[in-house]
């Protein structure tokens, strides 16, 4: 079974600032999903951004990067120029593509950001 | 275009009754899943199911059951509860043929008294 790990119960950053958001994961699979998703007070999970494990190149979305190192099994979230609606839970999730039409998403604790004024 | 929806938001029930919660997916979803996010932990997957059909289910007892409806919507069902079922159920919709990531609904705040 695979297994999502994010050390960093809290994180905070200056408004404006760069910060990033550690998330390994164990797995024997070569092929997978990984995702970054946010969770604000209203409880809603948000997609941030998604990578593909075959692709080498790491995905971007406005503000928010990753870096994926698939041998290292380590798929972390820059955030830049972080503003005030950042501020929330962030989750690293794992998708298995072994067993074809099965969704579950594998997810970490959390990381609570806290963006200080 | 309305997202996951999920009913009701919040229940407070007692030990030993049964509960019932409701979502109902992105128009042209097909598949739902559900998770249990117990306060200060990542969620957990229950079910999914893909045209009424399962195809996964999690470490969850038999208590727990699920079904999905000809319109998509879906249904999770607890019985028996127990103190320790108190969480944020959430229900996700994705289209079920590639997939991007789910949506998500605001999810059912469950307190078990």
């Amino acid at each position: 079974a695979q297994t999502v790990t994010q050390s960093q119960p809290e994180m905070s950053v200056q408004e404006a600032e760069t910060v990033t958001l550690s998330c390994t994961y164990d797995t024997s699979e070569s092929d997978y999903y990984l995702f970054w998703y946010k969770q604000p007070p209203s409880r809603q999970m948000i997609l941030v951004i998604r990578q593909e494990a075959y692709k080498q190149q790491n995905a971007t979305e406005n503000r928010f990067s990753v870096n994926f190192q698939k041998a290292a099994k380590s798929f972390s979230l820059k955030i830049s120029d972080s503003q005030l609606g950042d501020a929330a839970m962030y989750f690293c999730a794992y998708r298995s593509l072994a067993n074809f039409g099965n969704e579950k998403l594998t997810f970490g604790t959390g990381t609570r950001l806290t963006i200080i004024p | 275009d309305a997202g996951v929806t999920q009913s009701p938001t919040h229940l407070i029930k007692t030990r030993g009754q049964q509960v019932t919660l409701r979502c109902s997916p992105i128009s042209g979803h097909k598949s739902v899943s559900w998770y249990q996010q117990v306060l200060g932990q990542g969620p957990q997957f229950i079910f999914q199911y893909y045209e009424k059909e399962e195809r996964g289910r999690g470490n969850f007892p038999d208590r727990f059951s699920a079904r999905q409806f000809p319109n998509y919507s879906s249904e999770l069902n607890v019985n028996a509860l127990l103190l320790g079922d108190s969480a944020l159920y959430l229900c996700a919709s994705s289209p079920g043929t590639a997939f991007y990531g789910y949506t998500f609904g605001s999810g059912t705040r469950l307190t078990v008294v």
